[in-house]
């Protein structure tokens, strides 16, 4: 399983747009990019997932370059409620031997 | 559709006991996941359950076990319990198993508090 590193954590104002940049450089051909966010006391949160170039959905972008070697999460116009960790994970997330690095914490302020 | 269920959502126990937590997946989900979660290690895999078969297991020592019952409803027990065992423990559902880039779903978690 591809080791992920990531900032330990980030601060961002409401209304701005928050990249988090993921580094996974073993990942091997048949892994995907999966990143998930945690608020406190809760379970983690599916947010988006891809294998190559961009993603986009109603919440979030990942933008992967071709060498996949890293991944950005795009968070646009965060607000105070995207306060959380966002985990990027490479490999298998089934279930097999998930893991979960620790994370970005995102504080986001008024 | 429901989400994944856990219970209880809290619960104290004594150090030596023994306790056993309960997860309801999403209805049609085959696998179930556990894991640790602390602030000092982070979410960390305990076993995986699909079909009523544990398909992989994380490095907890034999005080952990854990079983899946034919409605993929599934259970996991703590023995003996130290204070280190105090953690949110998390449960997740997945339609598939094994290797592969399957989303999971995962529940609120069961706080666990061993005094």
């Amino acid at each position: 399983l591809a080791k992920t590193t990531q900032p330990i954590s980030m601060d961002s104002y409401e209304g701005q747009e928050v990249n988090i940049t993921c580094s996974h450089n073993n990942i091997a051909t048949n892994d995907y990019i999966t990143w998930y966010q945690q608020f406190p006391s809760q379970g983690p949160r599916f947010i988006i997932q891809g294998y190559k170039t961009k993603v986009t959905n109603e919440v979030a972008s990942l933008f992967i370059p071709a060498d996949r070697k890293s991944s950005t999460l795009s968070l646009p116009r965060v607000s105070l409620s995207d306060t959380a960790v966002y985990y990027c994970l490479v490999g298998a997330t089934g279930g097999f031997k998930t893991i979960f690095g620790a994370g970005t914490r995102l504080f986001v302020k008024a | 559709k429901a989400g994944v269920t856990q219970t209880p959502r809290y619960l104290i126990k004594t150090r030596g006991q023994q306790v056993t937590l309960s997860c309801s997946p999403i209805s049609g989900h085959r696998s179930v996941s556990w894991y640790q979660q602390t602030p000092g290690q982070g979410l960390q895999f305990l076993f995986e359950y699909f079909s009523e078969t544990q398909r992989n297991k994380g490095n907890f020592p034999g005080r952990f076990s854990g079983r899946q019952f034919s409605n993929s409803r599934s259970e996991m027990n703590v023995s003996t319990l130290e204070l280190g065992d105090s953690a949110l423990y998390l449960c997740a559902s997945s339609l598939n198993s094994g290797p592969g880039h399957y989303e999971q779903y995962f529940g609120p978690g069961t706080r666990l508090t061993v005094t």
